[in-house]
């Protein structure tokens, strides 16, 4: 079956650097992407990426192995308007978004 | 960049009324329009993925006849919730892709809030 993974919560820093772990298992593979929603939000674009690598963009950035079936976002100098919930997808064969669950990411003074 | 424009943004129904739902494609044709619901503190759940003139593909469990989706021209897509109960109230969100763009991007409106009473 077509399954995403990455954690539920995580707590993190003003101004640290927070990494959030994504898995995926998917009946072919069209690229990852990375969503970011705040609550009562639409999920808005940040990345995607479809070949093995590292991806900056500011202080987001994302990376890919699909030989291991993983990614992460990896978000830098941490704000507060960073909390959010933090969404993985990938594309399957058909062009379609498999959703992970969303990892919610709570931002401390 | 691809603007998905949804309305309404918010709207509280009666039980048993029905409810329409637009999403238009501003700067893009939307030949495929995804319908997402989402309860809270829950992931997006795909409901049904429309194509401009033929008939929507519904996801396992969800009924075709209570949600019926309508993608009559390359820029509009409608959702009509019918005969609505309080288990329907939800966040619902379109999305549609831009196969012009570069990236595959994934355009969302920006959601509607459903309440049932």
């Amino acid at each position: 079956g077509q399954n995403i993974d990455q954690p539920t919560e995580m707590t993190a820093t003003e101004g640290a650097i927070v990494q959030i772990n994504c898995t995926y298992q998917t009946s072919g593979f069209n690229g990852l992407f990375w969503y970011q929603q705040h609550a009562g939000e639409a999920p808005t674009f940040l990345s995607y990426n479809v070949l093995d690598g590292l991806e900056e963009k500011g202080r987001f950035s994302s990376f890919l192995s699909r030989s291991k079936g993983y990614s992460y976002l990896l978000l830098k100098e941490l704000q507060m308007k960073d909390s959010a919930s933090y969404l993985c997808a990938a594309m399957d064969s058909n062009y379609q978004l498999i959703w992970g669950a969303g990892t919610k990411l709570i931002i401390k003074p | 960049g691809a603007v998905v424009s949804q309305h309404p943004s918010w709207v509280i129904c009666k039980s048993g009324t029905s409810v329409k739902i637009e999403c238009r494609s501003l700067d893009f044709q939307a030949t495929t329009m995804f319908w997402y619901r989402q309860f809270p503190k829950q992931s997006l759940m795909l409901m049904a993925t429309s194509n401009e003139g033929s008939k929507a593909t519904y996801e396992q469990g969800v009924e075709k006849d209570k949600f019926l989706i309508n993608h009559a021209s390359l820029t509009l897509s409608t959702l009509t919730v019918t005969s609505a109960h309080p288990e329907d109230s939800s966040f619902y969100i379109c999305s549609a892709r831009d196969i012009g763009a570069t990236t595959y991007g994934y355009t969302f409106g920006s959601g509607t809030r459903l309440t049932v009473v």
